[in-house]
């Protein structure tokens, strides 16, 4: 069965600090992965995937991750963060003719002045 | 372009009462559907997915139903509410044979007294 583990559920860190939210799936032969943002009282959104191709992607505010294959993982980062990022950061992973994507319990980044 | 509508935004309910909560998808054909509940703290659970008209797959055992009478519709009941039923539920689209990123609607916060 899929499974995805985001390793913290709360993350505070200070402005302009960097911060890492990790996330592990359960191994399988092709996965996509994704990580969604969401802020208070509103729907999820799309903040960056991996398909296919180059293991880092980034997003156009300055987070990126990176696909591991060998550590089933997809940690996501970013060199300096701001107030506005703070919100509840998701993993999900998908599979290959799965129809659905299985989404781990949340990490809620704060960012403190 | 492609949306993705729900109502009500918010709505509070007695335990016992009957619950229909709709979601439209405009911009894109055959979509596969989702319904998930976010209880507070408790993260993101799948609740029903539907891959085509009068197809629907249920994830968890509970009080819910859904349907979806059009391509683009898609409708979360129950005949009589329950406590537990309270939470944040969230309506989503997605292509591709549901491998790819979900698109979520803005959600309804629903309060069962």
């Amino acid at each position: 069965a899929q499974s995805v583990t985001q390793l913290d559920s709360q993350v505070p860190v200070f402005e302009e600090a960097p911060v890492e939210l990790r996330c592990n799936y359960s191994s399988s032969v092709s996965v996509y992965l994704f990580w969604y943002v969401q802020y208070p009282n509103q729907g999820l959104q799309l903040l960056l995937k991996y398909l296919s191709g180059s293991t880092l992607v980034e997003s156009i505010n300055g987070f990126e991750a990176e696909f591991n294959k060998s550590q089933t993982s997809f940690h996501l980062r970013k060199p300096s963060v701001h107030i506005s990022d703070t919100a509840e950061y998701f993993c999900a992973v998908s599979y290959t003719n799965a129809g659905k994507s299985t989404f781990g319990d949340g990490t809620t980044l704060t960012v403190k002045p | 372009s492609q949306t993705i509508h729900q109502w009500p935004a918010t709505l509070v309910q007695p335990v016992g009462s009957p619950l229909s909560l709709e979601c439209t998808v405009e911009g894109t054909s055959n979509p596969n559907l989702y319904w998930y509940r976010q209880a507070a703290g408790r993260g993101l659970q799948l609740l029903f997915y539907s891959v085509g008209i009068g197809q629907i797959s249920s994830e968890v055992p509970q009080n819910l139903s859904a349907s979806r009478p059009q391509d683009r519709q898609f409708i979360l009941s129950s005949k009589k509410l329950l406590l537990s039923d309270s939470g944040f539920y969230l309506c989503a689209f997605g292509r591709r044979g549901g491998t790819d990123t979900q698109y979520f609607g803005p959600g309804t916060r629903l309060t069962v007294l």
